[in-house]
């Protein structure tokens, strides 16, 4: 049971470049996150999902794009990389949104230079 | 001001201390989590509270619903429980998705 599965763990951009963070989860949650950790502060979210096909914008989503086309996968697209997207991002997963414990990926370091 | 306020924001303590870390937040909520955050940079679930007492081996999580306040506790400490703890809180008035969190608590724990 790998649980919350992210890739890359470690990526350098450049200004401008794309690239998608890849996340898996293998514990059949309808409910996955994306969430980005700055230094100092706490986790911001991106974008989340209640279930394949439907995906909503959180606090943070300006930049970046979802899909979630399968239950098990919610790839989190950078589109036009900038230095601001400099940052740590965390895929989470839960069973249940009010009651659920959370499962999260071991985090993905993006800079961009 | 944050939502969700920690306190202290780091902590030193010797090992075998009992420890605790706070949790002070000014929203309505659905529940409250309590995660750490290793030196490696994972996260890992330790507590979900919606009222009362939870315990699971030296960690106790209370909360107080009244007084929007949650508290951490480690008994017998050990250089192991060295980590950012972090609280978070489901908002009954947020979308679904979102989490507050507050910005953690960095323990270190001297042999």
């Amino acid at each position: 049971n790998a649980g919350v599965t992210q890739t890359p763990k470690f990526r350098i951009l450049k200004i401008g470049q794309s690239m998608t963070l890849q996340c898996t989860q293998d514990m059949n949650h309808n409910y996955m996150y994306w969430y980005r950790q700055d230094p100092g502060m706490g986790l911001k979210l991106i974008y989340y999902s209640v279930g394949a096909g439907i995906t909503d914008k959180g606090e943070v989503p300006n930049g970046y794009n979802v899909s979630r086309s399968t239950t098990e996968d919610f790839p989190l697209r950078l589109e036009l990389a900038a230095p601001s997207q400099t940052s740590v991002y965390f895929c989470a997963s839960s069973y249940r949104v009010i009651t659920g414990e959370l499962f999260f990926g071991e985090g993905s370091r993006l800079t961009v230079l | 001001k944050n939502e969700v306020e920690q306190s202290p924001q780091n902590l030193t303590a010797q090992e075998g201390e009992f420890i605790t870390i706070n949790c002070s937040y000014s929203v309505g909520i659905s529940a409250l989590h309590w995660l750490q955050q290793h030196p490696g940079g994972g996260i890992v679930s330790l507590f979900m509270l919606s009222s009362g007492k939870k315990k699971h081996g030296r960690l106790i999580a209370t909360i107080n619903i009244q007084e929007k306040h949650s508290s951490l506790h480690i008994t017998a400490s050990h250089p192991r429980d060295s980590a950012v703890y972090i609280c978070a809180v489901r908002s009954d008035g947020g979308s679904q998705g979102n989490l507050i969190f507050g910005k953690g608590t960095k323990l270190s724990v001297k042999p």
